[in-house]
């Protein structure tokens, strides 16, 4: 079966700090991969998508920057972080192999980055 | 441009009592699916239901129920017998297929919370 793994789960960094959070899937190949964010108390933003390897798509202008450097790895980066990328981060993948627009996301857990 | 819209911010009800969560959507797709996301105070979100625009079946699953009106472009929600656990914010989503991938166009969430 297939499983997505995000980590860490809670991350307290200095502003001016670089970032990086991690998403894994296992059991599928060429997924196609999400990364969104969630403001306190707001809804769910698309930041990146990814539908093959180096192949990545921004969503919205922003501090961040998405790699994906094999096939079921999806990075969230950012050189300096800004208090405003405070958030709940979570990455989501999709089945390509199958009418993937049918079928939503699978997200992994999340993780609760503070900038202070 | 597809759109999402859950006027309801947050909604408050007593343990045992129904509560209706409401979903308008926007599209110019003839063929597209909803979905309903929980995320509970974990974070994680979760997969509730998803609908094909040409299934306007209402559907119930134990306690939940869904009432899909395509000449209102509404997907609502609803709880029976309302307990503490169905706490969290409910997520309604409409897929849009674009250049190969399948993004999900997320409402802003509704934060239920029942009292015991």
């Amino acid at each position: 079966s297939q499983t997505i793994h995000q980590w860490p789960a809670t991350l307290v960094q200095p502003v001016g700090s670089p970032l990086s959070l991690e998403c894994t899937v296992e059991g599928t190949s060429n997924p196609n991969l999400y990364w969104y964010r969630q403001a306190a108390g707001r809804g769910l933003q698309l930041l990146f998508y990814s539908i093959g390897i180096d192949q990545i798509s921004s969503e919205v202008p922003q501090n961040l920057s998405a790699s994906r450097p094999q096939d079921r790895q999806f990075i969230l980066s950012s050189k300096k972080l800004l208090l405003s990328d405070s958030g709940f981060y979570l990455c989501a993948w999709s089945d390509t192999r199958t009418n993937a627009y049918n079928y939503g996301y699978t997200f992994g857990s999340g993780t609760r980055l503070t900038v202070v | 441009a597809q759109k999402v819209t859950q006027a309801q911010t947050e909604i408050s009800v007593v343990e045992k009592e129904d509560v209706t969560l409401d979903c308008v959507y926007e599209t110019r797709d003839t063929t597209y699916y909803l979905f309903w996301y929980k995320q509970p105070p974990s974070g994680e979100l979760v997969f509730l239901i998803r609908r094909n625009s040409f299934d306007e079946q209402n559907e119930i699953s134990g306690r939940y129920s869904w009432n899909f009106q395509k000449s209102t472009s509404s997907f609502n929600f609803t709880i029976t017998a309302s307990q503490v656990v169905d706490s969290a914010v409910y997520f309604c989503a409409l897929s849009e297929r674009s250049g190969g991938y399948n993004k999900l166009i997320f409402g802003a969430g509704t934060r239920l919370a029942v009292h015991p």
